[in-house]
Formats: C-alpha cells, structure tokens, sequence
C-alpha cells in the first residue's frame, strides 16, 4: 500500500479555517484519498474522500493536487469540536480484497477558543 | 437507529485469561474488523470478514481469534498467547464495495 505523510500536530483558533496537509508521493492511479478523524477515546469516523478532483461535502473540503502526490483537507471554520486526530490514508477502491483501512500517525489537531 | 456497538467500554482481565470481546451492527453490512490501537499510535487491523462464515487475518492476527456466525455479529477473542494485550480495541463494517467504514466506540481493555 502507498504510504502517506502527515504532520504530527496542528494548532488552530477557533472559527479560523483549517488546511490539514498529506503526502503520498508513490500514490498509484487507482488510489482513492481518504480522510477520516478520530475524536478522543472514540472509534473514526469517515470525513471525506476523492480521487482527482476537488471534494466538498458538509463537513469538509479536499484538495487534491494535480499530480495527485499530496492533498488538503480544509475545515472552513475549526471549531472546538473539531479537535481530533486526523488521517489520511490511501486505498484502492477498484482492489475490492477486503478493503482496508491502513492508518497511520495522523495529525492531531488543536483548537485554541 | 442504526449502528454498531461495542461492549463492554472498559473491560479489565487477569493475565493469562482468554476473554472476548463482542461487535453488533444493525446496518446491514456484509463486511465487519477489528482494529487495535496503542496509545498515541494510528489502528492495526487484527482480522477481517467479508461474508458470514468466513474472516482472513490482518496485519497482526497472532494471539487473536473471531468467529463470523452471524452477519451482524463479528466477537474478537484476545487469548492468553497475545503477549502485550492492553490497549483500544475498535470495530467496524461496511458493506462490500464502500466509501465508509463505520467504527464503534471501542472497547478498552486492561490485562492486570
């Protein structure tokens, strides 16, 4: 599986927008972006997931680069709720073997009142 | 409502006891998994099943065993051969051919 690289942490003020960096240089074509978020002591939940172009849902957006080697996932404004640690991680969706979460680090992100 | 859960939330054990673990969904799903989580670190899938009466091995199955007798159904059982068994224990299903992944709360357990 591709590997992805995230910061270890992020700090940011509350109703400010938030840019969550990820790295996945060997990402192959058929890869899909997922990002999921993880609230203290909680399992994950889903947040948002894209292929090549640009994804908004009501939760999030995602920015994919055009080389598809790294990505974005935007909070338009971070609320205290939104403290949780953030992966993102790399799956292919058209490889139906049982598919997989592979989790990393994550970023743990820090909202500030 | 639909969902998954997970129980007991804490769970404390002697060493050297098998205890297990249960998972209930009532989403449907064809798919279930158990992860495991460390502190500070990111999930490690234990074992997965896709269909009922049938699960492969994850990343880190040793020491771990399931059963899938049922489709909303997937208990993890942690044996007395998993030599560092405390930690966050996570559920989740799907169905087959995804977007999401749902998890449920987790269980903690404790090997005293």
């Amino acid at each position: 599986d591709a590997k992805t690289t995230q910061p270890n942490s992020m700090e940011s003020n509350e109703e400010e927008p938030v840019h969550l960096p990820c790295n996945h240089s060997t990402i192959s074509g058929t890869d899909y972006i997922h990002w999921y978020r993880q609230l203290p002591s909680q399992g994950p939940e889903y947040v948002i997931h894209g292929l090549t172009s640009n994804v908004n849902n009501r939760m999030a957006s995602l920015a994919i680069a055009e080389d598809r080697k790294s990505s974005t996932l935007i909070l338009h404004r971070a609320t205290l709720r939104d403290a949780a640690v953030y992966y993102c991680i790399l799956r292919d969706d058209h490889n139906n073997a049982g598919n997989m979460l592979t989790f990393g680090g994550g970023t743990r992100l820090m909202v500030k009142p | 409502d639909g969902g998954i859960t997970q129980s007991p939330k804490y769970l404390f054990r002697k060493e050297g006891q098998n205890v297990t673990l249960s998972c209930e969904q009532n989403l449907n799903h064809d798919a279930m998994y158990w992860y495991r989580q460390d502190p500070g670190q990111g999930l490690r899938l234990i074992y997965y099943s896709q269909i009922v009466n049938d699960f492969q091995k994850g990343d880190i199955a040793e020491g771990y065993s399931v059963s899938r007798e049922k489709k909303e159904s997937f208990p993890l059982t942690v044996t007395s051969a998993q030599k560092n068994p405390t930690a966050f224990y996570l559920c989740a299903s799907s169905i087959v051919d995804p977007d999401t992944q749902y998890f449920g709360p987790g269980t903690r357990l404790t090997v005293l």
